[in-house]
């Protein structure tokens, strides 16, 4: 069965503290990592798609990176406006995508 | 550009009562999602649709159905409502099912 755990349930930083967020996938074949960023009372917003092994992407303060095993979201010297709840989810053959239940990150000025 | 757009933003039902929650995309993308989000359980998806003309199952689907009116438009009726399904409700987007979806904003939905 297809399954992503994303790690740590919470964080909670000072503005300025860099940190990474982890997200574990066991999938059979791989298409695609995906990374969102949820808002209270918001939709989850699309912000990366990682294909392969290797490979990485970065927006801001965020880059994104993937092994064959897990996916990592840096956060460097993130600000108070970068508190969310970041998901994630793995694509595999022809069905939806799984999602992780996130990580709730605070940052504190 | 409004993306995907669900209505009602809000909802309270009496248990029993029965209610249709509606959503439309205008990216013209062939997939849409329905998913419930409860603190502590993330997202799961209740049904989905990869093409105009098909629905499938997800993780929770009962008491629910779903209607795919067309390209544009897929609905989740909640037939008998239950206390249980209180509930924030997302539908969701993609051009395929192993493609980054595009959710909406998401209907608030308490019963009683």
């Amino acid at each position: 069965e297809d399954q992503v755990t994303q790690s740590p349930e919470a964080l909670r930083l000072q503005e300025g503290e860099s940190s990474s967020l982890n997200c574990s996938y066991t999938v059979s074949g791989l298409r695609g990592l995906f990374w969102y960023r949820q808002d209270p009372g918001k939709g989850p917003e699309f912000l990366f798609t990682l294909y392969s092994a290797g490979e990485e992407k970065e927006k801001e303060r965020l880059k994104a990176t993937l092994t064959k095993k897990e996916s990592f979201l840096h956060i460097t010297a993130p600000k108070p406006e970068d508190s969310a709840t970041y998901l994630c989810a793995a694509a595999s053959g022809n069905t939806p995508l799984v999602f992780g239940k996130g990580t709730r990150l605070s940052v504190i000025a | 550009n409004a993306g995907v757009t669900q209505t009602p933003k809000f909802q309270v039902l009496k248990t029993g009562q029965s209610m249709t929650l509606q959503c439309a995309q205008d990216m013209n993308h062939n997939s849409m999602y329905w998913y419930r989000q409860d603190p502590g359980m993330g997202l799961r998806l209740i049904y989905y649709s990869a093409s105009e003309g098909t629905t499938d199952k997800g993780e929770v689907p009962n008491g629910y159905n779903v209607s795919r009116l067309n390209k544009r438009e897929f609905s989740l009726r909640l037939e008998s409502a239950a206390p249980s399904q209180t509930s924030v409700y997302f539908c969701a987007s993609s051009e395929q099912t192993t493609q980054p979806q595009h959710f909406g904003d998401g209907t608030r939905l308490s019963i009683l």
